[in-house]
């Protein structure tokens, strides 16, 4: 089966604690994208990786962290310096980000931190 | 910063009737207008785009109409039925540059 993976599903955590959020594809995709979804929101944009070793950020990159030492693969830390970090985190990919291509969603992961 | 504007909200439609949404945008550059569907708990999925060099683009009963000089394009759903219920997201991008979301809408067909 191809396409993106994210785990957990759904991760609590206490305030003051960072938490890693794991993404993997096997699309062979260059780019991937991480999503911070809020209700009415929409989804924005936290960083994204066009290709390995190489991020930028996104609209709402304070307080997040990511690497991508694999092409495979693009954690995200969400540190404790991010405000409001309860939020449906999704993670996508994209043959490339330099062009107008569809990007192919995970299932996300819910996190709530109290 | 670059925005998509969408509306409604939220849209009850009963079955057989068509869903509206509707999205507007500034950037005159953009050029790729895909519409995302997602289900709950789940992530979105492309459903349908175009670009603006046709002014409506058509997929079983799924419809985006395009309004260049306006800056508005739509998505229409026919003959909406209950498993359409699910929210529904426009988006828009420049060559090049990352997409914009709207904000979402949730659409509701009641049988």
């Amino acid at each position: 089966d191809g396409g993106i993976t994210q785990s957990p599903k759904y991760l609590f955590r206490k305030e003051g604690q960072n938490v890693t959020l794991s993404c993997e594809q096997n699309l062979n995709h260059d780019a991937m994208y991480w999503y911070r979804q809020d209700p009415g929101q929409g989804l924005r944009l936290i960083y994204y990786s066009q290709i390995v070793n190489d991020f930028q950020k996104g609209d709402i990159a304070e307080g997040y962290s990511v690497s991508r030492e694999k092409k495979e693969s693009f954690p995200l830390t969400v540190t404790s310096a991010q405000k409001n970090p309860t939020a449906f985190y999704l993670c996508a990919s994209s043959i490339d980000a330099g062009g107008n291509y569809e990007q192919y969603f995970g299932p996300g992961t819910r996190l709530t931190v109290t | 910063q670059q925005q998509v504007k969408q509306s409604p909200q939220s849209l009850i439609v009963q079955k057989g009737g068509i869903s509206i949404i509707n999205c507007a945008y500034e950037n005159t550059a953009f050029d790729y207008f895909p519409w995302y569907q997602q289900f709950p708990g789940k992530g979105p999925a492309l459903l349908i785009a175009i670009r603006p060099d046709v002014s409506e683009k058509k997929e079983g009963r799924f419809t985006i109409s395009f309004n260049k000089s306006a800056k508005q394009f739509s998505l229409h759903i026919m003959d909406s039925q209950p498993g359409d219920s699910a929210t529904y997201f426009c988006a828009a991008s420049e060559y090049g540059n990352k997409l914009v979301f709207g904000a979402g809408t949730i659409l509701r067909v009641k049988s």
